[in-house]
């Protein structure tokens, strides 16, 4: 069975810093990983999909990689705004889908 | 609003009774998926269709838990004899297959059960 963990569990940055927010998985028989935002209570936002065969993907100030290999995805934030504070969830996707726990992300202005 | 949507978004029951969710995805989406989410946890998976056939069920979906997609358009998700560990947010998500699979998601329907 697929295990995915996301480490830290919670971060809390000041405004402006970029960060990195970290993913691993046990399988690396995925067809792809990708990144969610969740804001309490909410569903969840699509952020970014990386392609078993792609190595990055990147959007606005997000970057997201991918090493199957290692079993483990990173998303870069760069500039962090008080905006991006939310729930961060990465899911690796193959016959099955799995979702990590999160990472609560708390940018202070 | 082209996006999933779900209904409705709060049930509150007693334990016991049946409940039934519904989930409408983006209208060119062939695929559709149920998940069960419970406080400080990820979506855990529940089921998926791809049109009207459920193509893979979790362990996790018991005897009470049905889901249909009768035309591949919208889904229903039915609990049976409702448990209080039934109390979670459930959500429904839908894809294009043919496309990158990236799944996107409705705001989900907050089930809780007294």
């Amino acid at each position: 069975k697929q295990e995915v963990t996301q480490i830290p569990a919670a971060l809390s940055v000041p405004e402006g810093e970029n960060l990195v927010l970290n993913c691993s998985f046990t399988d690396s028989a995925i067809y792809n990983l990708q990144w969610f935002r969740q804001d309490p209570g909410k569903g969840l936002t699509s952020l970014l999909l990386i392609q078993s065969s792609q190595r990055e993907q990147t959007s606005g100030r997000l970057n997201a990689s991918l090493d199957k290999s290692s079993g483990r995805s990173t998303l870069y934030i760069a500039a962090s705004q008080p905006g991006d504070s939310a729930t961060y969830l990465c899911a690796a996707f193959g016959n099955q889908f799995y979702f990590g726990t999160g990472t609560s992300l708390t940018v202070i202005p | 609003d082209t996006g999933v949507s779900q209904d409705p978004r709060h049930k509150i029951t007693k334990r016991g009774q049946n409940v039934t969710f519904r989930c409408d995805p983006i209208s060119e989406h062939n695929r559709l998926y149920w998940y069960r989410q419970t406080l400080g946890q990820g979506p855990e998976f529940l089921t998926y269709f791809q049109n009207e056939a459920q193509l893979e069920k979790s362990r996790l979906l018991s005897d009470r838990f049905s889901a249909e997609r009768p035309k591949g358009s919208f889904s229903t998700l039915e609990i049976q004899r409702t448990e209080q560990g039934d109390s979670a947010m459930y959500l429904c998500a839908s894809s294009f297959r043919g496309g990158y699979n990236e799944q996107f998601f409705g705001p989900g329907t907050r089930l809780t059960v007294l």
